[in-house]
C-alpha cells in the first residue's frame, strides 16, 4: 500500500486564491520531505526540500513567498500555492525517504491543480 | 550541479520483445540511480535502483547496469508487456542514505503493443 499520501489528488481553483496540499507519510516518519512541479510530458522539477522544524530550502528559481511549505510535525508538510494564477497549474508531487530503506525515496500519488 | 540525459524520449515495442532506456550524468560525485515508473495521473514508483559500488543489478525482467567511468546507466526490460507501458525516468543523486535529493532524466514514454 502507499506509503506516502497526497490529499487532495485534484483541486480547481480561481485566480488570487490560495491552495494547501498535503503531503503525510503514512507508516514512517520522515524528517525530510520533497516537493516536485511536473507539466504534463516533462520531468520531475525539484522546487524545495521541506524540513521538520526549520524552514524549507528552496530551489533556484522558485519563488519562496508563492509556493509556502510547512513540516510542522515529523509525517506532515504542507504545500501551498499563495495567489494562484492560471500558470501555477501544473502536478505537484511530494516525496520522502524513509530510514532503513536504504535511502529509497517514496512518492506521494500526486495532486493536480488548475487555476482558472 | 548535476544533469542528466533520457533517451530515447519514445520507445515502441511489441510485446515480448526487449526495452532498452539509457541515461548519461554529468557529476562524477553521484553515486545512486534509481529507475522510476509513472502511470498516467500517478506518482513515480520506484522499480530498481544501482549504486555507485555496483556494476549490474537484476530483478526478474528489469536490470540496470552503470559504468562509473562513462558515467552512463541503462535499464533493460526483456519480455516486455502491454502493461510496462508507461513514462520510465531516471535520476541522480550523491546524497546519503536516508537523503536522496534527486536530479530526474526528461522521461522515456514506453509504449508495448500486444
Amino acid at each position: 500500500g502507499a506509503v506516502v499520501s497526497q490529499h487532495p489528488s485534484w483541486v480547481i481553483c480561481k485566480s488570487g486564491t490560495s491552495v494547501k496540499i498535503e503531503c503525510r507519510s503514512l507508516d514512517f516518519q520522515a524528517t525530510t520531505m520533497f516537493w516536485y512541479r511536473q507539466f504534463p510530458k516533462q520531468s520531475l522539477m525539484l522546487m524545495a526540500t521541506s524540513n521538520e522544524g526549520s524552514k524549507a530550502t528552496y530551489e533556484q528559481g522558485v519563488e519562496k513567498d508563492k509556493f509556502l511549505i510547512n513540516h510542522a510535525s515529523l509525517t506532515l508538510s504542507t504545500l501551498t500555492v499563495t495567489s494562484a494564477h492560471p500558470e501555477d497549474s501544473s502536478f505537484y508531487i511530494c516525496s520522502a525517504p524513509r530510514q532503513g530503506s536504504g535511502g529509497e525515496l517514496f512518492f506521494g500519488e500526486g495532486s493536480r491543480l488548475t487555476v482558472l | 550541479g548535476e544533469n542528466v540525459e533520457q533517451h530515447p524520449s519514445t520507445l515502441s515495442v511489441q510485446e515480448g520483445d526487449s526495452a532498452v532506456i539509457k541515461c548519461t550524468y554529468s557529476d562524477s560525485a553521484s553515486n545512486y540511480f534509481p529507475w522510476y515508473k509513472q502511470e498516467l495521473g500517478k506518482g513515480p514508483q520506484l522499480i530498481i535502483d544501482i549504486r555507485s559500488n555496483v556494476g549490474e543489478k537484476k530483478d526478474q525482467r528489469i536490470a540496470v547496469t552503470l559504468n562509473k567511468t562513462a558515467k552512463h546507466f541503462s535499464l533493460h526490460i526483456t519480455e516486455t508487456q502491454p502493461e510496462d507501458s508507461a513514462v520510465y525516468f531516471c535520476a541522480a543523486s550523491k546524497g546519503d542514505t536516508g537523503f536522496q535529493k534527486l536530479v530526474f532524466g526528461t522521461g522515456t514514454r514506453l509504449l508495448v503493443s500486444p
